[in-house]
């Protein structure tokens, strides 16, 4: 029934090394994020997708590669991974940006610990 | 571009006492939303209210209210008969419905209940 679902939970991993965390939404929006928060809790918004299509590219290293394979799913992989990756990341959905009772609905986040 | 700024980085609450959260932002927008969102223990965000900028009535939801002043740009949530469940991370969010309707938060106000 989890209306946004990531996997894994938890992420340990050594430098260098490439990881992908997965995202689901069974909740039939339009419109998918990538939120990164670090050590303090900040907030970041990574990317957005609208139906598929790349709408919000913040500036994110480009190590980091979103991926939509429908507007279902947006994953996130990892390429050599640095220790500053180190963090939480949500993904989060969202009916549509047209909305009029907009709110966003989030997946209960991936701690991703690079060694 | 908006900004949301939170100033109280840490504030703690009698059980069943009122406490009140700061949020300001800064737009030059007249249209947007307004959140809080609450992050327990458990890392899973979840709404807890929503205001519409061009509707001047205060949100409520239970013992949660917001006090929101436009021309001050300021958005406090007002939480009443506090209780341990409250105990979290409360961010504020702005979202401006048009472009990227990109949801920016604020750096958050840890909030602890005592018993």
């Amino acid at each position: 029934d989890t209306a946004v679902s990531q996997t894994p939970k938890y992420l340990v991993t050594q430098m260098g090394n490439d990881k992908s965390i997965k995202c689901e939404q069974n909740l039939g929006h339009d419109t998918m994020y990538w939120y990164k928060q670090d050590s303090k809790k900040f907030l970041k918004i990574m990317f957005s997708y609208n139906n598929k299509e790349l709408i919000i590219n913040e500036t994110v290293p480009n190590r980091f590669s979103p991926k939509s394979p429908d507007k279902a799913h947006l994953n996130l992989h990892i390429n050599s991974l640095e220790l500053g990756d180190s963090a939480v990341y949500f993904c989060a959905s969202s009916q549509s940006r047209r909305a009029t009772n907009e709110k966003l609905f989030f997946g209960s986040g991936t701690q991703l610990s690079v060694l | 571009a908006q900004t949301v700024t939170q100033s109280q980085p840490e504030m703690s609450v009698q059980e069943a006492e009122t406490v009140t959260l700061s949020c300001t932002y800064d737009t030059s927008e007249s249209n947007y939303y307004l959140f809080w969102y609450k992050q327990p223990p458990s890392r899973q965000m979840i709404l807890v209210i929503r205001q519409e900028a061009y509707k001047q009535q205060n949100a409520t939801e239970n013992r949660f209210s917001v006090n929101f002043q436009k021309a001050a740009k300021s958005f406090s949530l007002k939480i009443s008969d506090s209780q341990l469940g409250d105990t979290a991370m409360y961010f504020c969010a702005f979202m401006k419905p048009s472009g990227t309707y990109k949801y920016i938060f604020g750096t958050g106000t840890r909030l602890k209940v005592l018993a």
